[in-house]
C-alpha cells in the first residue's frame, strides 16, 4: 500500500469555524490532490499539487484553499466551514515517471461534519 | 472538459455468476488511461484495473476484465464468478497525462448468496 496518511479520520466542526486537513506520504510523488465524495456525485476534484508551491483549482473549488510547503504534506483548509461541505474528503498522490502508469492511490479519507 | 458517465447507478449479480458495469467517457484525445476503482464499506479506494489507450488490447486482472472500445469511448468492468466480496461502489475514471482522475459517479453493486 502506498505510504498516504490523513488526519485527522473524523472530525465534527460547527458552521463558520475554520477546519484544516492534512495529507501526508512518505512516496516522494510530485502530484498531490484533494477530492471530496458526495452520494450522487463521485469524486469531485477540489484542488490539486504538481509541486511544492504549487497548486491549482479543481472542479468544486469554490470554499477551500490549500498549502503545499514540502513535499510529503498537502494541507486543505475551510476558512469558514457551513454545512455544504459536509462530506468524506480524500488526498491521493501519483508520479509522472513511467514506470508508475500516472496511477493515483489514495488515502483512507476523512469524514467531515460541518453542523 | 472530460467527462465520464456511469449509466447504472445499481446493480446486483448472484454469486459465482458474471455481470457487466458500464463507462462511457467524452475526450477529443488519443492518447489516455482508464481506471476501474473499487470502494468497499471500508471506503478505501482500490485500484482494480487499468487500460493504457493506445493498447488495443483488453486488460485482464483475474476476475476481472474489461472491454474496451476506444472508437465507441466506451469502457465496460466484467467482473467473473462473483463472490460476495465484489460487493462495493465501483468507479470508472479517466486520466490525461497528469491531469487529475476524472470519475463517474459511480454503480453500486449487490452480490447476493
Amino acid at each position: 500500500d502506498a505510504g498516504i496518511t490523513q488526519s485527522p479520520r473524523h472530525k465534527v466542526t460547527e458552521t463558520g469555524t475554520p477546519v484544516t486537513l492534512r495529507c501526508h506520504q512518505t512516496e516522494n510523488h510530485r502530484y498531490m490532490y484533494w477530492y471530496r465524495q458526495d452520494p450522487g456525485h463521485g469524486l469531485r476534484l477540489i484542488h490539486y499539487s504538481y509541486g511544492v508551491k504549487d497548486t491549482d483549482k479543481g472542479e468544486v473549488s469554490d470554499g477551500y484553499s490549500v498549502s503545499r510547503s514540502k513535499t510529503e504534506d498537502f494541507l486543505l483548509t475551510l476558512e469558514s466551514a457551513t454545512s455544504s461541505q459536509t462530506s468524506v474528503y480524500f488526498c491521493a498522490i501519483s508520479e509522472s515517471r513511467a514506470v508508475y502508469t500516472y496511477e493515483q492511490y489514495f488515502g483512507p479519507g476523512t469524514r467531515l461534519t460541518v453542523t | 472538459a472530460q467527462t465520464v458517465t456511469q449509466s447504472q447507478p445499481e446493480m446486483s449479480v448472484q454469486e459465482a455468476e458474471t455481470v457487466t458495469l458500464s463507462c462511457t467517457y467524452d475526450t477529443s484525445e488519443s492518447d489516455y488511461y482508464l481506471f476501474w476503482y473499487k470502494q468497499p464499506p471500508s471506503r478505501q479506494m482500490i485500484l482494480v484495473i487499468r487500460q493504457e489507450a493506445y493498447k488495443q488490447q483488453n486488460a485482464t486482472e483475474n476476475r476481472f476484465s474489461v472491454n474496451f472500445q476506444k472508437a465507441a469511448k466506451s469502457f465496460s468492468l466484467k467482473i467473473s464468478d462473483s463472490q460476495l466480496g465484489d460487493a462495493a461502489m465501483y468507479f470508472c475514471a479517466y486520466k490525461l497525462g497528469n491531469t487529475p482522475l476524472v470519475f463517474g459517479k459511480g454503480t453500486r453493486l449487490s452480490v447476493i448468496a
